[in-house]
């Protein structure tokens, strides 16, 4: 199996421009995390779905961030418009339907000037 | 709600000590309990795991049992070495009905074994 993957690797953008990133999960989870990681935050989870429902959002951090998952096999985290504070490595995880063992990808490196 | 505190940020053992990396945890729930590594510009990786009480979770030496009496998950080896370098995160899930999957992660302690 792949495992998770994630897309771009690395972002570098201007503030006020949309970042999109993406994010493709293992085959037959039903479980899609997104978490950003800081120095100063740690590990947070932002937003996770289950069978491509949103279940909880509580950790988006504002209104600039949005993410969907469109179908089983394919996700977006949205940041319109971006801030240098967004700077952050973002991963997304998967997670199969009995196990609550999850699943990381190898991360997007994102930085905006 | 959930948590998970980890003591120390930073370790610095040299190698062949033994190691102890602290984890407590609180939850109203049944968790089950992990320890993820996370090496240089990767995505953590599940370390070990341990279910349920009294379970000891076990791989490439390292060691940990969750202890439901004194809520806590440490994290121990007896020799390490300098290949065991990267940062460890203790994380729960509580297992609670409709919660899915979800994790609460430790702050992560940083390990650098010195030769």
């Amino acid at each position: 199996d792949a495992g998770v993957i994630q897309s771009p690797r690395h972002e570098v953008t201007e503030m006020g421009q949309e970042v999109t990133l993406r994010c493709k999960p293992i085959s037959g989870h039903d479980y899609l995390f997104w978490y950003r990681q800081t120095m100063m935050r740690g590990l947070e989870l932002l937003i996770y779905f289950n069978n491509n429902v949103p279940i909880d959002d509580s950790g988006m951090p504002e209104d600039r961030f949005s993410a969907k998952m469109p179908n089983a096999s394919f996700s977006t985290l949205k940041i319109q418009p971006s801030e240098p504070r967004d700077s952050a490595v973002y991963f997304c995880a998967s997670s199969p339907p009995i196990y609550n063992e999850q699943f990381f990808g190898p991360g997007t490196r994102l930085t905006v000037l | 709600g959930d948590s998970v505190v980890q003591t120390e940020g930073q370790v610095l053992p040299s190698e062949g000590d033994s190691l102890i990396v602290n984890c407590s945890y609180e939850t109203t729930q049944y968790p089950s309990l992990f320890w993820y590594v996370q090496y240089p510009g990767e995505g953590p990786q599940l370390h070990l795991k341990a279910m349920k009480a009294n379970d000891k979770g076990r791989n490439k030496g390292f060691e940990a049992m969750y202890r439901k009496e004194t809520t806590s998950f440490h994290l121990e080896k007896d020799s390490v070495q300098e290949s065991d370098s990267a940062v460890y995160f203790c994380a729960l899930s509580d297992g609670a009905p409709g919660g899915g999957n979800k994790l609460t992660f430790g702050t992560g302690t940083q390990l650098k074994v010195e030769l």
